[in-house]
């Protein structure tokens, strides 16, 4: 499809277990952002990528969270030791530019037992 | 206080009927803003964008911008049940564009 991609769509981890988010965006699209999302609240930002450099990740709520996007398409979210607090959706956008409209991906639920 | 409010609702609305929402932001450099709606269980989509005081139309939808008073709100005129869904008001920051404050949206249901 078109659109940006992301995977897996549900995970369940056990607490203190790493995970691996992915995030396809839209071809030609040089921005991507990763957002978390708890029920019932607004995406908080997380990071943001300009190609291959991260630019922002003032979000990422600790040292275990790490994002990539090392040939500046493809981009991976890593949780690491991950805990129950982490449980939330995670909302991969991408975008023509920094500025512009975000095309969000259907988001991966993570869910920490 | 949060930087981007909105009020929760849930706001409901007969079908037909102008539902209007609203946001207020603290970042007073903010140069543009983004309705976006997001269905149950699903991702958001845009709506509309503005950055000029003053309205901007687009077919049912209004958003209105007033810089001054760091308020910006959607108008839905002829609403409709397949509206009904959470809408959610993003700021880009003025300092860092590439990070946008989204408030905790609220929910519309439109009641045929």
């Amino acid at each position: 499809g078109a659109g940006v991609s992301q995977s897996p769509r549900y995970k369940v981890a056990k607490r203190g277990q790493d995970v691996a988010l992915r995030c396809d965006p839209i071809s030609g699209h040089v921005s991507l952002f990763w957002y978390q999302q708890a029920l019932g609240q607004g995406p908080e930002f997380l990071t943001y990528f300009q190609n291959e450099a991260q630019l922002d990740k003032s979000g990422l709520p600790s040292d275990r969270f790490f994002a990539e996007r090392p040939e500046g398409s493809v981009s991976t979210l890593k949780i690491q030791r991950t805990q129950q607090e982490d449980s939330a959706v995670y909302l991969c956008a991408s975008s023509f530019s920094v500025t512009g409209e975000l095309f969000f991906g259907e988001g991966s639920r993570l869910t920490v037992l | 206080q949060k930087e981007v409010e909105q009020n929760s609702g849930p706001l409901s609305v007969p079908e037909g009927a102008i539902a209007s929402l609203n946001c207020t932001y603290s970042d007073r450099g903010s140069q543009s803003f983004f309705w976006y709606r997001q269905y149950s269980g699903k991702s958001p989509e845009l709506i509309m964008f503005i950055y000029s005081n003053g309205d901007k139309e687009d077919g049912r939808f209004t958003a209105q911008l007033n810089k001054a008073s760091q308020y910006v709100s959607l108008l839905i005129r002829d609403s409709q049940p397949s509206d009904s869904a959470t809408y959610l008001c993003a700021v880009p920051s003025y300092t860092n564009a590439g990070k946008s404050t989204f408030g905790d949206g609220t929910t519309l249901t439109v009641k045929p």
